[in-house]
């Protein structure tokens, strides 16, 4: 079944303690990236990934960090999460970047930081 | 990105159709229409896409106005799982595949 999957689903940690989210696509797709959703915000993009080795800035990438090393995974990484990064999220890969493509997202992350 | 406005919600009964209006009135000749849904606890879910024509899907239809600014997704048989927040999105050529999504419409569905 073509689907993206998250990892973990739910998290609780502390301030400081560093922190990967992993994300996997079996849809060979070149195109991944991260949102995150927060109430009367909507979702913001994180940061996006057009290739292996290629990633860049979305919308809200401060105190967020990703790699793309292999084409099918594009872990999210918090070095320092703060609870301002309290929030849910979501992973989505599409097969290119282009305005037609559909995107495709994972079930979610729910992050708490205390 | 062009802006687009939606209702913040609407109500439908079971297997009447439902008519989700949207309206993106700057929007430029190559911007895509895409709608998304988000149902509860989960990740959001691609549902249509049009540019000026009219579309079809086992899921709902895409009318676009002939000005195109404005769209209306139709869901012809609303069901219990079709309550949702709906996502009319306007997808930019330069932005390539950054969706942005606006606050949507919380659809509910009354059996």
């Amino acid at each position: 079944e073509a689907q993206v999957t998250q990892n973990p689903r739910y998290l609780i940690t502390v301030t400081g303690k560093k922190l990967t989210v992993t994300c996997s696509q079996n849809m060979n797709h070149e195109y991944m990236s991260w949102y995150r959703q927060d109430p009367g915000l909507g979702l913001r993009q994180i940061y996006y990934s057009m290739n292996v080795e290629a990633t860049d800035k979305g919308d809200v990438p401060e105190g967020y960090k990703v790699s793309r090393k292999e084409k099918r995974n594009f872990p999210l990484i918090l070095e320092s999460p703060s609870p301002n990064q309290t929030s849910l999220y979501f992973c989505a890969s599409s097969l290119a970047r282009r305005s037609t493509d559909t995107q495709y997202f994972g079930p979610g992350t729910r992050l708490t930081v205390l | 990105d062009a802006k687009t406005t939606q209702p913040n919600s609407m109500e439908s009964n079971e297997e009447e159709p439902v008519h989700l209006p949207c309206n993106h009135s700057t929007i430029s000749g190559t911007d895509y229409i895409h709608w998304y849904r988000q149902l509860p606890s989960q990740g959001p879910e691609y549902v249509i896409h049009g540019l000026t024509s009219n579309v079809n899907n086992r899921m709902a239809s895409l009318a676009i106005a002939e000005d195109r600014k404005s769209s209306t997704l139709i869901l012809h048989r609303a069901t219990l799982r079709d309550a949702a927040v709906y996502y009319c999105i306007l997808r930019v050529q330069t932005s390539g595949s950054r969706l942005t999504f606006g606050e949507g419409t919380q659809l509910t569905v009354n059996p």
